[in-house]
């Protein structure tokens, strides 16, 4: 069976601590997504990359950058965490007929 | 712009009695429309994809079908496991991005 696979279910980390969520897939896909998910606000795009090395700006790149060396791989970077950026963060890839496959998700607190 | 909404937010329900929660769009260019469950905690779990109007899918108690504008999952005697965060999201045009309605949260009692 497909899947992505997220690093960490939960995550606490300091403010102003660099942090790091890893995704990876195991589909040899090309295109590969990163949310974060708020009640009431839905799914919202961070970033998203089409192929290595290559990255585009979703709706809230604010405070986050992202890094796809592998095509596999494809990883959150908060330069700088900050207490707003406390989230459940979803990574997805697209698998054409099925929309997008899903990781289990992270759920970051900030403090 | 494309857009997705979804009615009602919330349905709580009682086993055994049906519903159906909508999914309306305004989108230039359909390329699927997608249902997906989503458990707390968890992410969303693929359920299914249509691609025109008239197109209905069948999953156990679950139905989804298809018009021009909008999109309905019927959910048939539903269980208490069927509660669930049910998100609808809609693909266009050239882009490989999907588009997400904020979701509606199901509660079936036993």
């Amino acid at each position: 069976d497909v899947k992505v696979t997220q690093s960490s279910r939960y995550l606490v980390k300091r403010t102003g601590e660099k942090v790091f969520l890893e995704c990876v897939q195991d589909m040899d896909h090309e295109n590969m997504f990163w949310y974060r998910q708020d009640p009431g606000l839905g799914l919202r795009l961070i970033y998203f990359s089409y192929d290595v090395k290559m990255k585009e700006k979703g709706d809230i790149p604010e405070g986050y950058s992202v890094s796809r060396e592998k095509k596999e791989r494809f990883s959150l970077i908060l330069e700088s965490a900050s207490t707003n950026q406390t989230s459940m963060y979803l990574c997805a890839s697209l698998r054409d007929s099925y929309g997008y496959t899903f990781g289990s998700g992270t759920r970051l607190t900030v403090v | 712009e494309d857009q997705v909404t979804q009615s009602p937010e919330a349905l709580r329900l009682q086993e055994g009695e049906s519903s159906s929660l909508n999914c309306s769009y305004t989108v230039s260019g359909l390329r699927g429309l997608f249902w997906y469950r989503q458990d707390p905690g968890k992410g969303p779990e693929f359920l299914f994809t249509l691609y025109s109007a008239g197109e209905e899918k069948e999953k156990e108690r679950l139905k989804a079908t298809l018009t021009k504008k909008e999109s309905f999952l019927h959910i048939t005697a539903p269980k208490p496991e069927d509660s669930a965060t049910y998100l609808c999201a809609v693909r266009t045009g050239g882009s490989e991005k999907l588009v997400f309605g904020k979701g509606t949260k199901l509660t079936v009692n036993p």
